[in-house]
C-alpha cells in the first residue's frame, strides 16, 4: 500500500525557517513533488527530487533521502504570504505520471 | 494565456442529480487527472487519462465517470451514485516523457455541494 506521511501544522514567525518532514513507504519510487496550496486555490509546483540530496530554488529547499524514504522542504527567510498548506507527493514506480499525495502540513507565519 | 481552466467555480447538486464538472487546458499536456479534495485529507485521484478516448480508475473512482474526446478536454461527472459528493474537485494535467519530472498543474477547482 501506499503510505505518506507529514505533520498536521507548524507555526513559524516571519524571518525565520521551517522545515517540513514527509516520509513515504510506497510500492515504487520515481520523484518526489512539493506543492503549496494557499486555502481554496490550486496546488502550485514548488520542487522536484528523483535523486538523493538537496534541491535549492531561491528561499525554498527540498532534501531527498531514498534509503530512508524520506524528504523535507526547507522555506528560508519566513513571510507572511507564505502561510499555506504544503503538499508532499510521490510519484510511484508507475513512471507515467500518477502521484500520491500527504494529506498536507498547514504552516502559519505569524508576525 | 496558457493554463487549465475549471469550471463553474461553485456547484450545487440536488438529491439523484447527475452533474459534470468542466475542465480544459491549453498546454498542449498529454495526460490529465481528477482529484478530489476533503478537509484535512490529500488530494485523492479519481480518474486519470494518459490519451484521448482511454482514461483509467483512480483509487476513488465509485460513482464518477469520464470521457476523453479531445486532448484538451477532461470533463467529469458525479453520478447520483455518489452519495457523499461534497468535496473540493481539482483537474491537472501534465506532459508525459521526461523521466517522469514532468509536474502536474492544477485549474482552480471546483467547489461542489448538495442542496
Amino acid at each position: 500500500g501506499q503510505n505518506i506521511d507529514q505533520p498536521t501544522e507548524m507555526t513559524a514567525t516571519e524571518g525565520a525557517i521551517v522545515q517540513i518532514n514527509c516520509t513515504y513507504q510506497t510500492s515504487g519510487f520515481n520523484g518526489l513533488f512539493w506543492y503549496q496550496q494557499h486555502a481554496g486555490e490550486a496546488p502550485t509546483f514548488l520542487s522536484y527530487n528523483v535523486l538523493d540530496g538537496l534541491e535549492e530554488k531561491g528561499r525554498f529547499s527540498s532534501f531527498l533521502s531514498r534509503s530512508k524514504g524520506y524528504s523535507y522542504l526547507l522555506l528560508k527567510e519566513l513571510q507572511m504570504k507564505d502561510s499555506a498548506s504544503y503538499l508532499c507527493a510521490v510519484r510511484d514506480g508507475d513512471s507515467w505520471g500518477k502521484l500520491q499525495f500527504g494529506a498536507g502540513t498547514q504552516v502559519v507565519v505569524t508576525p | 494565456d496558457g493554463g487549465i481552466t475549471q469550471s463553474p467555480k461553485y456547484l450545487f447538486r440536488k438529491e439523484g442529480q447527475n452533474v459534470t464538472l468542466s475542465c480544459e487546458q491549453n498546454l498542449n499536456h498529454d495526460a490529465m487527472y481528477w482529484y478530489r479534495q476533503d478537509p484535512g485529507q490529500g488530494l485523492r485521484l479519481i480518474y486519470y487519462s494518459q490519451i484521448v478516448n482511454d482514461f483509467q480508475k483512480g483509487d476513488i473512482a465509485e460513482g464518477y465517470s469520464v470521457s476523453r474526446e479531445k486532448k484538451e478536454s477532461f470533463p467529469l461527472t458525479v453520478t447520483s451514485a455518489q452519495k457523499n459528493p461534497t468535496a473540493f474537485y481539482l483537474c491537472a494535467s501534465s506532459m508525459l516523457g521526461g523521466g517522469g519530472n514532468q509536474p502536474q498543474h492544477f485549474g482552480d477547482g471546483t467547489r461542489l455541494s448538495i442542496l
